[in-house]
């Protein structure tokens, strides 16, 4: 049974372009929520898919945008790359029982982003 | 807004003896409370969650986690620790959107990196 995987494992762009981390959810699992960890800092919430909708968003803005495809998999878009945004992106997968949420989340080995 | 907090940006143990990793909690409402650990350029790896029952969580890897209501803590422990505990750990809340179907996020801790000392 494959884990969360993510691709690619390291990318390094260059102010101002475009990046595509790609995420493959556990088995059996239908939500996926991307996030951000900086450097000597926890994990934070950018935002979550299910249904291939977006469900709930973090406090990112609008450069950060996703997309989830029939097969559960994830897509996170960064556009007009900043110094900042160099971190480590999670993605995490669950599996949402509908107004319950019971299940704990599942992350990847994570994209390293650097931006020069 | 639920948060938690971990005090100790590190904590160092000596081999084979008891290690504690604090976290407090701020929920309104029932906690849903994770430990996961965190090895270099590696993601999370999940070792116990507390929802509801008993107030000792048995985890991954010999960890356990105590709920205190009283002292909103969920502190992580391990009663001989191992040179390989060595890591960063991180306490997280679940945040329920009841909104949305019930869909959720995590809210991490700053993280504790635990060395444990041959």
């Amino acid at each position: 049974d494959a884990g969360v995987t993510q691709s690619p494992t390291h990318l390094i762009k260059t102010r101002g372009q475009q990046v595509t981390l790609r995420c493959s959810p556990k088995s059996g699992h239908d939500t996926v929520s991307w996030y951000q960890q900086a450097l000597g800092q926890g994990p934070q919430f950018i935002f979550q898919y299910y249904e291939e909708e977006e469900r709930q968003r973090g406090n990112f803005p609008d450069r950060f945008s996703g997309h989830q495809f029939p097969n559960y998999s994830s897509e996170l878009n960064v556009n007009a790359l900043l110094l900042g945004d160099s971190a480590l992106y999670l993605c995490a997968s669950s599996f949402l029982l509908s107004g319950q949420g019971a299940h704990e989340q599942y992350f990847g080995p994570g994209t390293r982003l650097t931006v020069t | 807004a639920q948060s938690v907090a971990q005090p100790e940006d590190q904590v160092n143990v000596a081999e084979g003896n008891p290690l504690t990793v604090k976290c407090t909690y701020s929920v309104s409402g029932n906690p849903y409370l994770f430990w996961y650990v965190q090895y270099p350029n590696r993601g999370l790896q999940f070792l116990l969650k507390y929802i509801t029952g008993d107030n000792l969580v048995k985890g991954s890897y010999g960890f356990e986690a105590e709920f205190n209501k009283s002292q909103t803590s969920f502190h992580l422990k391990k009663p001989s620790a191992l040179v390989s505990d060595s890591a960063l750990y991180f306490c997280a809340v679940r945040d329920i959107d009841y909104t949305t179907s019930g869909t959720y996020k995590y809210i991490f801790g700053t993280g504790t990196r635990l060395k444990v000392l041959a």
